[in-house]
């Protein structure tokens, strides 16, 4: 079946650093890839996705490419903000069902 | 525009007591979800409606697990009777699902359950 295995956390960077989790994916067919977010408290928020190969999905200065040769999907993002703390999810979703498997989440953490 | 909302946002309760959940989508999604998040790990779907359709529901604990989604606009979940295990977060998300096309879901709260 489908899965999402994405880099474990904490991660815990200071203010302007380079970011990146990692994310690589299993599935058949050609799915749809999503980072949401989840803020302390709230629900979560879709961040970014791609539909298809080599697509690069950007939002809030995040950035992920569709990458099918190394069914990979990493979140990058040049320099966090404080207000980047929370949990991000990478995510799919394929074939006709439109369910949507997640990975565990990857708790990020942004000091001053 | 409002977004997916939920009720309540917390619930306490003694073990083998019922509970039920309330979801109302973003209006004009036809296609509503529940999910399942364990602290630590990502939703697991329970559940997919599309109007008043249960399409799929085969992750839902058919002997203690119940939903319903009467006019195609507010679910229900309900548990009835409430194990320690289901101490988790219930969240409900809905999308605009048109024929071949993935819509992207979006969201509620969530409800967080804990059973003593």
């Amino acid at each position: 079946g489908d899965s999402v295995t994405q880099m474990e956390g904490p991660v815990t960077l200071s203010e302007e650093a380079f970011l990146t989790i990692n994310c690589t994916y299993t599935a058949t067919g050609y799915p749809s890839l999503f980072w949401y977010v989840q803020y302390p408290g709230e629900g979560l928020q879709l961040l970014l996705k791609a539909t298809k190969a080599d697509d690069k999905g950007s939002n809030k200065g995040f950035e992920a490419t569709y990458r099918k040769e190394t069914t990979s999907f990493h979140l990058e993002k040049g320099s966090v903000q404080v207000s980047d703390s929370a949990v991000y999810f990478c995510a799919l979703s394929g074939g006709s069902n439109y369910k949507l498997t997640f990975g565990k989440g990857t708790l990020l953490t942004v000091n001053p | 525009e409002a977004g997916v909302v939920q009720s309540p946002r917390y619930k306490i309760i003694e073990k083998k007591q019922p509970v039920a959940f309330w979801c109302n989508p973003i209006s004009g999604h036809n296609t509503l979800y529940w999910y399942l998040q364990n602290l630590g790990q990502g939703p697991e779907l329970l559940i997919r409606y599309e109007n008043e359709e249960a399409v799929d529901d085969s992750q839902l604990p058919k002997d203690r697990f119940s939903a319903e989604r009467l006019k195609g606009v507010d679910s229900t979940l309900k548990i009835q009777p409430a194990e320690l295990g289901d101490s988790a977060v219930y969240l409900c998300a809905s999308s605009l699902s048109l024929a071949g096309q993935q819509e992207t879901q979006y969201f509620g709260p969530g409800t967080r359950l804990l059973v003593l």
